[in-house]
């Protein structure tokens, strides 16, 4: 059972946008900024996306990330098919003393 | 090439130890933030210690007293060593570190298998 709560699976077809979800509680979203990691089938994670909206410089700007009060949301736009991967939103709990993860959502490029 | 390596994993028996290295190369900055997240395979992440400051270290629950945290800034070593070792440890370990916060990790490694079983 994750803290952080995501959808299973999502996907979309090419050129699509897409949009996964994250919520948690006010020890962790609601208080500190989200982080999304992509992790490519076979690979270890990737930062994504880091203070909630931010994008290191090597990571396109199809992607975006939001947050509002104890939920954040990750948005792609212009799908393709190298996006097919699964997705991880986390932050740090301030009640833990540590990261939480959320459960983790397979995204499929149809 | 800033690259992160991980080594030290394998197989054990239940209530056994191992330690677990990951060498840090080709970085330009001081790296002050070092986790440990392993993945069971074919699950999700699962963020498992984290060493920042020099000495302030944080552990998940399911490790505390188990595992322990430390690094060797003279080696740009990190270290995990963990104790009384059980079925449910088994994962790829992933060091992850941040040179700004201790809240995200923008370099990962490429993960080592632990694996504990009779």
């Amino acid at each position: 059972q994750s803290v952080l709560t995501q959808p299973p699976s999502a996907s979309g077809t090419p050129g699509q946008r897409v949009t996964i979800s994250c919520s948690g509680s006010s020890s962790n979203i609601g208080s500190k900024t989200v982080n999304w990691y992509q992790q490519l089938p076979g690979t270890a994670p990737k930062l994504l996306i880091y203070n909630s909206n931010q994008r290191p410089s090597r990571v396109p700007d199809r992607f975006s990330g939001s947050k509002s009060g104890t939920s954040a949301s990750l948005a792609i736009s212009g799908l393709q098919s190298e996006d097919e991967a699964d997705y991880y939103c986390a932050t740090w709990d301030d009640s833990l003393n540590g990261w939480v993860f959320g459960g983790g959502t397979k995204l499929t490029v149809l | 090439e800033e690259q992160l390596v991980e080594s030290g994993g394998g197989l054990v028996q239940p209530g056994g130890s191992l330690r677990l290295s990951c060498a840090a190369s080709g970085f330009s900055v001081s790296i002050d933030y070092m986790n440990w997240v392993r993945q069971v395979p074919g699950k999700g992440l699962e963020w498992v210690s984290i060493i920042y400051s020099g000495t302030i270290t944080y552990y998940a629950d399911s490790v505390k007293g188990r595992f322990t945290i430390s690094r060797d800034n003279s080696k740009n070593t990190l270290y995990l060593q963990m104790n009384s070792l059980r079925p449910e440890d088994t994962a790829v370990y992933y060091c992850a570190i941040d040179t700004h916060s201790r809240e995200r990790a923008d370099h990962w490694g490429q993960g080592t298998l632990v694996t504990v079983s009779s």
